[in-house]
């Protein structure tokens, strides 16, 4: 997973609490992703970001805010946190829409909130 | 959009047997890429395969083919001789040429038996 980090790889928050999920890359990456990943659920897309100052929702958006200043960086935030938002979160890049199989993802973030 | 899915309960395999994991999708786009990654208990997710929907040939990847069934939309795995370390979960996912979002299914359990 050379390439893509997520800070931090382990958080317990408490309920109410908010935090930000790093995701930097030094690929020159376009496309940025944030999933969560809940047993049985598989991988839910949280928010994507196309490019440099741009984000769209995915299928599971309530409850966090994304932003993407700088291109190589795609933040992840939960303003106010809940016991639902317990999960393991992954990062992804791709280059751009044509670069097919190049996809990078994070280590993970262990999320836990009490 | 593109819907991702993967139904199998978890798998059993003999080592050294082959195996398929099934996938199906779902898109009104004729530009798309589907994927096939790994999971191990240690939580990273490992690229395994690669398909687009242009390519004329069915992927392979040493021990890993794609079967490409566009009628069909199907896009199984097969892993010939298993081997123990491939016991983990897999995921299909994919994305199409009109969006930028990558779809996972929600994955099946493989577990390889000496």
């Amino acid at each position: 997973n050379a390439g893509v980090t997520q800070t931090p790889k382990f958080r317990v928050l408490k309920t109410g609490q908010s935090m930000t999920l790093l995701c930097a890359q030094d690929m020159n990456h376009e496309y940025m992703y944030w999933y969560r990943q809940d047993p049985g659920m598989g991988l839910r897309l949280i928010h994507y970001s196309v490019g440099e100052g741009t984000t769209a929702k995915g299928e599971v958006p309530d409850g966090y805010n994304v932003s993407r200043l700088k291109k190589q960086n795609f933040l992840l935030g939960l303003e106010s946190a809940a016991p639902s938002q317990t999960s393991v979160y992954f990062c992804a890049s791709r280059l751009d829409r044509s670069s097919g199989n190049t996809i990078y993802f994070g280590e993970g973030s262990w999320l836990t909130v009490v | 959009a593109q819907k991702i899915t993967q139904t199998q309960p978890g798998m059993f395999v003999q080592e050294k047997e082959a195996v398929t994991l099934d996938c199906t999708y779902d898109t009104s786009d004729q530009s798309y890429g589907l994927f096939w990654y790994k999971q191990p208990s240690s939580g990273e997710m490992i690229f395994l395969i690669y398909q687009g929907s242009y390519d004329e040939q069915n992927a392979t990847e040493g021990r890993y083919s794609l079967n490409f069934q566009k009628a069909r939309k199907s896009a199984n795995l097969v892993i010939s001789a298993s081997q123990l370390g491939d016991s983990a979960m897999y995921f299909c996912a994919g994305f199409t040429g009109a969006n930028s979002k990558l779809t996972f299914g929600k994955g099946i359990t493989l577990s390889v038996r000496p």
